[in-house]
């Protein structure tokens, strides 16, 4: 499979804090996406980062990617409660499909 | 916020009905997909579509059909509903054909099949 595996599963913390969850996947990629799910809901695109790229921004997020390791992290930095959700990275293999393989997911709590 | 719309939001319905998920975007997108996801788990791609009377199956074997007669409008139909189908249902589509472009979500369905 190529899907991608997330670390940690589940993660808590207190607002204010800063929070990095990790993606690794198997192949190379053209891109690597990371999306927001609030409880249940659609999904929503937060930063996309191409495979020659290292490192981009936006906003409190800061997206790195390491090809040689084949892994991804995203940091958010000083949380808050609204960031409560779960967070998938997706990655676009090669080829001329925009198909999506999504990751197994990072469930972040933020305490208030 | 994405302009993709899917209905019903909720269903709980006996098994051996027919049903169909509706989706609808207005952005005008060429591509469109149906992800099925269960309850803390990972997206799978069940069905996606590169434009009018274009459908493909995805990397998950789903009992499920669709079809795509208008550019917006990508439904998708259990002819037979079973408890095994029970699961959340997302649409989505995207902009670019060949580029690697982020997807726009609709808020899903979630089935029970009683």
């Amino acid at each position: 499979s190529q899907q991608g595996e997330e670390d940690p599963q589940a993660l808590s913390i207190q607002e204010g804090e800063n929070a990095t969850m990790n993606c690794s996947y198997k192949t190379s990629i053209n891109n690597l996406q990371w999306y927001r799910q609030n409880s249940g809901r659609g999904l929503v695109h937060l930063i996309l980062i191409r495979s020659n790229e290292r490192e981009k921004h936006s906003g409190r997020l800061r997206v790195t990617l390491d090809t040689s390791k084949k892994s991804s992290s995203l940091l958010i930095t000083a949380s808050r409660a609204a960031d409560t959700a779960s967070y998938f990275c997706a990655m676009i293999y090669g080829g001329a499909t925009n198909k999506l393989i999504f990751g197994t997911g990072t469930l972040l709590a933020v305490q208030p | 916020e994405a302009d993709i719309y899917q209905t019903p939001r909720y269903l709980v319905i006996g098994t051996g009905k027919k049903i169909t998920l509706e989706c609808s975007q207005t952005m005008g997108h060429d591509k469109m997909y149906w992800y099925q996801q269960d309850p803390g788990m990972e997206l799978h791609l069940i069905h996606y579509s590169y434009g009018v009377n274009s459908t493909e199956k995805g990397d998950l074997s789903s009992e499920s059909t669709v079809s795509r007669i208008r550019t917006e409008h990508f439904p998708l139909t259990l002819e037979s509903a079973r408890p095994s189908h029970t699961s959340q249902y997302l649409c989505a589509s995207s902009p670019y054909q060949g580029a690697s472009y982020e997807q726009y979500f609709g808020p899903g369905t979630r089935l029970t099949v009683t």
